[in-house]
């Protein structure tokens, strides 16, 4: 079985501040893990995903993540946040073999205030 | 296409109606998925098609729901009787080819209302 944990509902950040939004996960084998952005009524759109080589993944919009096995978690950053980057952030996990399809976690809000 | 691309993209639907949800994964890609996401949750898993044949259809909730590929390209969702419980939105995502690292890419959805 695989699963992921987002433990924030929801993140608030001031505009121009570092933001940090929380995943962990759990897989039997190796993980593939991937992070999407869903805006209002839309689609999820992806943003980044660690698959081997080096823990720290950089991806859109200047948001990056960093895998960390120990911890098995797999958190998602940015330098310095942007109203725009106001929307619900998924993290999801599957493993690098057997089954196809992502597992994700509930979503995070994020909220950047100006 | 230029990405996968849903219809209808709103729909309402009475009580006891059947439904049927239509995916055009982007052109090329091999591997298709159906996901159901309710308000305020994570998508969730319903079936998995590489080329025309369903290898996965664990996430199906009940036998109301099926899906089919017939030519490895367009996919449909059908939900037959619908129940409220089906209000949610359904996203369907593609992906080059069956490997296990390649990015998969979602549609912006069908949301299904059942009145």
């Amino acid at each position: 079985a695989q699963s992921v944990a987002q433990p924030e509902d929801q993140v608030n950040v001031a505009e121009g501040n570092p933001l940090t939004v929380k995943c962990t996960y759990s897989v039997s084998g190796n993980p593939y893990l991937f992070w999407y952005v869903q805006y209002p009524n839309r689609g999820l759109q992806f943003l980044l995903k660690y698959i081997t080589g080096d823990n720290l993944v950089k991806g859109s919009y200047g948001f990056e993540a960093e895998f960390n096995k120990s911890q098995t978690s797999f958190h998602l950053k940015k330098p310095s946040a942007l109203v725009s980057d106001s929307a619900l952030y998924f993290c999801a996990v599957k493993r690098d073999t057997g089954r196809r399809a992502l597992t994700f976690g509930s979503g995070t809000r994020l909220q950047v205030q100006p | 296409g230029a990405g996968v691309s849903q219809s209808p993209r709103y729909k309402v639907a009475k009580r006891g109606q059947d439904v049927a949800l239509r995916c055009d994964p982007i052109s090329g890609h091999v591997s298709l998925f159906w996901y159901q996401q309710a308000l305020g949750q994570g998508p969730e898993f319903l079936t998995y098609f590489q080329n025309e044949a369903q290898l996965d259809k664990s996430g199906l909730p009940s036998d109301r729901f099926f899906a089919e590929r017939p030519e490895g390209s367009v996919s449909t969702l059908k939900i037959q009787r619908t129940q409220q419980e089906d209000s949610a939105v359904y996203l369907c995502a593609s992906s080059i080819q069956g490997a296990e690292g390649n990015t998969i890419y979602f549609g912006e959805g069908s949301w299904l209302t059942v009145v």
